[in-house]
């Protein structure tokens, strides 16, 4: 496609919920990361994928997020047992390859209530 | 953490050149400086990088000094949709580097007037 489209673009959960955020990147872009981002705060790193293999999991908050790439382009980030404090704006950013530019996506605006 | 330093705030007025800081004083030589622009209510986009030669592209200018520990984003006429927080991030590797994922800051926000 012609951007990274990420759905749902808003999505208000009760506390306890599952959620599931989805990814489309750039056809044929192998890099994708995604990025949490609180209100009035820089984007901050939560994981990264090169294909389907998920190299860098290291900024997700806890054992309730968890992310997924089986195909290697659509990703899908889905956060378990839902807390107030997840409520921020996902961020899903793709690039051709490692190191290469990134495009980001609008972003899934979460709110937890 | 971030690496860099920016002010949080800046005005500008429309049609006047932009000139947004960053200070990297802790840069390694195999740090590039990027900068990245976020508009209200849509992802990060990209700006420019350099590592230490002074960039221009159809955006901006990137002004590195000689030791690298500052720069300056310059947007050479300020319209009103270029309002938005604007991030400045020290990051290893170039447009083809091996470093993943960019550590954002807080930005500057950047608020142009008419």
């Amino acid at each position: 496609g012609a951007g990274v489209s990420q759905s749902p673009r808003y999505k208000v959960a009760k506390r306890g919920q599952d959620v599931a955020l989805r990814c489309d990147p750039i056809s044929g872009h192998v890099s994708l990361f995604w990025y949490q981002q609180a209100l009035g705060q820089g984007p901050e790193f939560l994981t990264y994928f090169q294909n389907e293999a998920q190299l860098d999991k290291s900024g997700l908050p806890s054992d309730r997020f968890f992310a997924e790439r089986p195909e290697g382009s659509v990703s899908t980030l889905k956060i378990q047992r839902t807390q107030q404090e997840d409520s921020a704006v996902y961020l899903c950013a793709s690039s051709f390859a490692q190191g290469y530019g990134y495009t980001f996506g609008s972003g899934t605006r979460l709110t937890v209530v | 953490d971030a690496k860099t330093t920016q002010p949080p705030s800046m005005d500008c007025a429309e049609g006047r050149a932009a000139n947004l800081p960053c200070n990297h004083s802790t840069i390694s030589g195999n740090e590039y400086v990027y900068w990245y622009r976020q508009i209200h209510s849509q992802g990060p986009q990209y700006i420019i990088h350099g590592l230490k030669n002074n960039e221009t592209n159809e955006m901006a200018s990137l002004i590195i000094t000689e030791d690298r520990k500052s720069s300056t984003l310059i947007l050479p006429h300020a319209t009103l949709r270029d309002t938005a927080v604007y991030y400045c991030i020290v990051r290893v590797g170039g447009y083809g580097g091996s470093q993943g994922n960019l550590i954002f800051g807080k930005g500057t926000k950047l608020s142009v007037k008419p």
